[in-house]
């Protein structure tokens, strides 16, 4: 099946720093998602982004599906900006079902 | 603005004991999703129904799992016989007919297998 890697793994910031996240998958897919699970569980999904740029507040997200990897940029970030992030790829072989990547945990000190 | 809702938060129960999690996805939508998210890993898909019937399925979903619409809004998913190792978070999540790609994740049923 697919790959989805991510990186950093962790990732340790001060309040009001930017930061970029990666994820690299191993195949063409038809749909990306980037998801935010909050210190709570809860799963936020943040952009469905198979390709191309999109941003929300300080958030943004850009796609370069023939290089297969996608970043999500935080800027400013914020203590709520801490928790787990995820990319989930999917689409292919007619599948829409997504394959998760492991995350990268952050955590946002004031 | 319309969510996924996910009954109970929390389930407890004896190994061998059936279980069922409830979920009601968002009111127009008409795919229906189940994953699971074993603490401290990541989230892996079980199943995705569609037109009351399973359009997907991982080679978690055994033969111990079920998936049932049983009215207009509610979508469960039966565990017939726990094992230790389906303690983890179950997430059931949702999208519509025009953009089954976009999922919209409830807030989770942690079940604790004792």
């Amino acid at each position: 099946g697919i790959q989805v890697e991510q990186s950093p793994p962790d990732l340790i910031l001060q309040e009001g720093a930017n930061s970029t996240l990666r994820c690299n998958f191993s195949d063409s897919v038809n749909n990306l998602q980037w998801f935010h699970q909050n210190p709570w569980g809860q799963l936020i999904n943040l952009f469905y982004i198979p390709s191309g740029t999109k941003q929300n507040g300080r958030l943004s997200a850009t796609t370069v599906a023939t290089e297969r990897y996608s970043l999500l940029y935080i800027s400013s970030s914020q203590t709520t900006d801490s928790g787990v992030y995820f990319c989930a790829v999917g689409g292919t072989g007619g599948s829409y079902i997504p394959t998760f990547g492991r995350g990268t945990s952050l955590i946002v000190h004031p | 603005e319309p969510e996924v809702t996910q009954t109970p938060s929390h389930q407890v129960t004896q190994m061998g004991q059936e279980v069922i999690l409830r979920c009601v996805p968002i009111s127009n939508h008409l795919y229906f999703y189940w994953y699971r998210q074993i603490l401290g890993q990541k989230v892996e898909f079980l199943v995705s129904f569609y037109n009351n019937e399973i359009s997907e399925k991982s080679e978690i979903f055994d033969d111990q799992f079920s998936v049932e619409r049983p009215d207009g809004s509610n979508f469960t998913l039966k565990i017939r016989s726990t094992k230790l190792e389906d303690s983890a978070m179950y997430f059931c999540a949702s999208s519509d007919a025009g953009r089954a790609d976009t999922q919209y994740f409830g807030p989770g049923t942690r079940l604790t297998v004792l």
